[in-house]
């Protein structure tokens, strides 16, 4: 069964700084998504990123950005500078390309981060 | 926008009682999904749903059964409710075609307290 890690149960950022969260992911499988999710406090989660595993380019969304490391199973999320509005927490998740259950996204337990002023 | 809303964001309720957590989503979305989140254990999956009046069972649903009686509407029912039950729940609903890279849109939670 595929395995989700965040390391980091918590982070500190300062405005304006950079700061990368980390996820690594366990799976025998060659064809998957990975997905960031952000959830502010009291508030809706939502989609950060997304990485398809057959794309070796690095995904990108304005501020935010990964590293994927396929070979490392490796997905970090880096969110350069930084806004008291990122303050969240964040998740990862692993998506198998397969349908059916085993295309259920499986979440990592989340990193909350904070931004200092 | 998709728009997944939730009954309630915030519910208390007695040990042994029947509750109704409900969900509806507006995009015609095939796959709906509720999860049970708690601090630590990121979410996990209770229950999720590819169709009108199909359901399977997720990773913890001892304790909760569901309904799917229409597209849009998927409800999530605790039988006799116990405060290992006290969580908040998010449901989030996909385009059909799992094993794809379209996300799942999630709604804002029921932080549900049983007493």
């Amino acid at each position: 069964a595929q395995t989700v890690t965040q390391s980091q149960p918590e982070m500190s950022v300062q405005e304006a700084e950079t700061v990368t969260l980390s996820c690594t992911y366990d799976t025998s499988e060659s064809d998957y998504y990975l997905f960031w999710y952000k959830q502010p406090p009291s508030r809706q989660m939502i989609l950060v990123i997304r990485q398809e595993a057959y794309k070796q380019q690095n995904a990108t969304e304005n501020r935010f950005s990964v590293n994927f490391q396929k070979a490392a199973k490796s997905f970090s999320l880096k969110i350069s500078d930084s806004q008291l509005g990122d303050a969240a927490m964040y998740f990862c998740a692993y998506r198998s390309a397969r349908g059916g259950s085993q295309g259920n996204l499986i979440f990592g337990k989340g990193t909350k981060l904070s931004v200092k002023p | 926008d998709v728009k997944v809303t939730q009954s309630s964001r915030y519910l208390v309720k007695r040990t042994g009682e029947k509750v109704f957590l409900e969900c509806v989503q507006d995009m015609d979305h095939e796959n709906m999904f509720w999860y049970r989140q708690d601090p630590g254990l990121g979410l996990r999956l209770i229950y999720f749903s590819y169709d009108v009046k199909m359901k399977e069972k997720g990773d913890i649903p001892e304790g909760y059964s569901v309904s799917r009686e229409k597209k849009e509407r998927f409800s999530l029912i605790l039988e006799s409710a116990s405060t290992n039950q006290t969580s908040m729940y998010l449901c989030a609903s996909s385009p059909i075609g799992t094993g794809s890279n379209q996300p799942q849109h999630f709604g804002d939670g029921t932080r549900l307290s049983i007493l």
